[in-house]
């Protein structure tokens, strides 16, 4: 199946700062992505969905000027967390389909999840 | 997307089959059912999805009664890798090429423990 990869796999930042979060597909090209948040014990919640070279569309209840989405190209997807606090902390998945080749795929890959503490 | 109902919790002895029930009553006619499992601290693992036929493949079986208001998912040999959150997903899906997707909705899911 498809790869999805994220970078870094955790990350520790000081409230108040900013961390980014990359989201690559590796063997195929991916229109749409999307990001989840999953809190401890918790189901995953779906944030947002990026599309390549436009703007994100946010879930009910999801800051968009706090968590920054860009989707700059067919492979790449980026997620800013502005000015973290401590509740920002929880564990970040995303996850993408798209074409490869000249099929397009059904099943949603998932990448690994970055884990971001605020401290 | 249609709602899914799942125990919340199963175990099952190592070598065993595994059967992992889904009751998804009001699913629509363009509405697929999809299984992910997630193990600790991991990404979500796409195991197999239908629409009304069963289905396998290299992981597992899924089988979708004929009212198609539940399904369940089968590992046939468990293995203590096995061990992982298992959800269940109804999700509109329709052709290649100007597709429209639904978005994956997670629940609580199955959490199944396979013990020695």
């Amino acid at each position: 199946g498809a790869v999805v990869s994220q970078h870094p796999s955790w990350v520790i930042c000081k409230s108040g700062t900013s961390v980014k979060i990359e989201c690559r597909s590796l063997d195929f090209q991916a229109t749409t992505m999307f990001w989840y948040r999953q809190f401890p014990k918790q189901s995953l919640m779906l944030m947002a969905t990026s599309n390549e070279g436009s703007k994100a569309t946010y879930e009910q209840g999801v800051e968009k000027d706090k968590f920054l989405i860009n989707h700059a190209s067919l492979t790449l997807s980026t997620l800013t967390v502005t000015s973290a606090h401590p509740e920002d902390s929880s564990f970040y998945i995303c996850s993408a389909y798209g074409t490869s080749g000249t099929k397009s795929s059904y099943e949603q890959y998932f990448g690994p999840g970055t884990r971001l503490t605020v401290t | 997307d249609a709602k899914t109902t799942q125990p919340p919790s199963m175990d099952c002895a190592e070598g065993r089959a595994a059967n992992l029930p889904c009751n998804h009553s009001t699913i629509s006619g363009n509405e697929y059912v999809y299984w992910y499992r997630q193990i600790h601290s991991q990404g979500p693992q796409y195991i197999i999805h239908g629409l009304k036929n069963n289905e396998t493949n290299e992981m597992a079986s899924l089988i979708i009664t004929e009212d198609r208001k539940s399904s369940t998912l089968i590992l046939p040999h468990a293995t203590l890798r096995d061990t992982a959150v298992y959800y269940c997903i109804v999700r509109v899906a329709t052709g290649a090429g100007g597709t429209s997707y639904g978005k994956l909705t997670f629940g609580q899911g199955t959490i199944l423990t396979v013990h020695p």
